[in-house]
């Protein structure tokens, strides 16, 4: 079964340090998405992505963040200066097209440790 | 907006015996409801959805859930649960119109003694 990968599993940074967390969603998929789940917490949206702009972006979605699909394969988030906050589970997703009834498909999630 | 409140943090049931996690949601018309499942180290995979008609649903791993509008809720049940279901589930809506959003409970860990 196709998959949603994302790398890396596991990265722990320095408070103010950059940090890039990469997604290759399902190859013919259109709608990309970024969640994060705080230790915790509920599994939260953070934004989403189509035709090369973001769709939709949540109130957590500061001026920290930006997304990018670089090279028609990968999706990125971008933190630009991470705080302690920022520690949490990030998952991408992706789906065919975004109407109802569509399944969202996540991957298995990059944990980000801001020390 | 759409919210969902998953009661139980915590559940531990035998191996065999039958089991049902719940979830309420909070929207004003008919949602799109789904729960997925997140073993340790593993990333979000969906058990099931509803969309429309029958109200009861069927998944994988021999999972089934029933929408019920009346008392807005959508309970996860499984007849025998076996050792691999222990994990984290998670019941999540998605508005009409606006599927590509989803909002999640908080999640009920789910525990098997052998």
């Amino acid at each position: 079964e196709p998959e949603v990968t994302q790398t890396p599993s596991h990265q722990v940074t320095q408070m103010g340090q950059e940090v890039i967390l990469r997604c290759v969603p399902i190859s013919n998929h259109l709608y990309f998405y970024w969640y994060r789940q705080i230790l915790g917490q509920k599994v939260e949206f953070l934004v989403s992505f189509y035709n090369n702009e973001i769709s939709e972006k949540s109130e957590i979605f500061d001026d920290q963040f930006s997304v990018e699909r670089p090279d028609g394969s990968n999706f990125t988030l971008k933190i630009r200066s991470t705080k302690l906050e920022d520690s949490a589970m990030y998952f991408c997703a992706s789906q065919t097209l975004m109407f109802s009834g569509n399944t969202i498909y996540f991957g298995e999630g990059s944990w980000l440790t801001v020390v | 907006a759409q919210s969902v409140t998953q009661p139980d943090i915590h559940i531990t049931v035998s191996e065999g015996a039958s089991l049902e996690l719940r979830c309420n949601y909070s929207y004003g018309a008919t949602p799109y409801l789904f729960w997925y499942v997140q073993s340790p180290g593993q990333g979000l995979q969906l058990l099931l959805k509803y969309f429309s008609g029958d109200t009861l649903v069927q998944g994988i791993k021999g999972f089934e859930a029933e929408f019920k509008r009346s008392q807005s809720s959508f309970n996860l049940r499984k007849p025998s649960v076996h050792w691999s279901d222990a994990a984290e589930y998670f019941c999540a809506v998605g508005a009409r119109g606006s599927n590509y959003k989803l909002t999640f409970g908080k999640g009920t860990l789910l525990t098997v003694n052998p």
